[in-house]
């Protein structure tokens, strides 16, 4: 059964940092790998896809890493921003039809 | 991009009432759509899973005959909370995806509140 952490739990930094969000997942056999990013009191939107064929993705100051093999993903934040500040969920999809396995978050916090 | 529409956004509720949640999605087709509960500080619980034109999937330990899902279009689900009681009061999500490789789609959530 699959089953994905992150770490860590809660990560406090000062505007401008730039930072790293780990995933792990206990299967290697993904379908994909989603980032989201939750704000309080909301839904979760999307922010990168990637595909089990693909090594990484990018958007704007985001950027997604996969390695399969190693049973881990990576999200990069550059140059954070106060705006950046919320939780950010991971979710790694089985081959085999089943659901989206959703990771616990790691709740950010952008200092002024 | 994709959007999905959660509506209410939120909704207060005497105990005994029966509640409906709709989820639809706004700019593409829907194959499956998930119901999912957040309790506070919590993750994600996936209460089932509805394919346009079936019966919804359940997860272990939800109850069907409480939580109805319907999926009667490829743009819209709904779930309906029968018989609402004050441990329903939760934060439900649902969210929508085109085909089995496109992302998962998020709606903005729906805060439910039994009295």
């Amino acid at each position: 059964k699959q089953e994905v952490t992150q770490i860590p739990a809660a990560l406090s930094v000062p505007e401008g940092e730039n930072l790293v969000l780990n995933c792990s997942f206990t299967d290697s056999a993904i379908y994909n790998l989603q980032w989201f990013r939750q704000d309080p009191g909301k839904g979760l939107t999307s922010l990168l896809l990637i595909q089990s064929s693909q090594r990484e993705q990018t958007s704007g100051r985001l950027n997604a890493s996969l390695d399969k093999s190693s049973g881990r993903s990576t999200l990069y934040i550059a140059a954070s921003q106060p705006g950046d500040s919320a939780t950010y969920l991971c979710a790694a999809r089985p081959p085999n039809g089943q659901n989206f396995v959703f990771g616990p978050g790691t709740r950010l916090s952008v200092l002024p | 991009g994709a959007v999905v529409s959660q509506h209410p956004s939120w909704v207060i509720c005497k105990s005994g009432t029966s509640v409906k949640i709709e989820c639809r999605s706004l700019d593409f087709q829907a194959t499956t759509m998930f119901w999912y509960r957040q309790f506070p500080k919590q993750s994600l619980m996936l209460m089932a899973t509805s394919n346009e034109g079936s019966k919804a999937t359940y997860e272990q330990g939800v109850e069907k005959d409480k939580f109805l899902i319907n999926h009667a279009s490829l743009t819209l689900s709904t779930l309906t909370v029968t018989s609402a009681h004050p441990e329903d009061s939760s934060f439900y999500i649902c969210s929508a995806q085109g085909t089995y490789n496109s992302p998962l789609h998020f709606g903005n959530g729906t805060r439910l509140t039994v009295t």
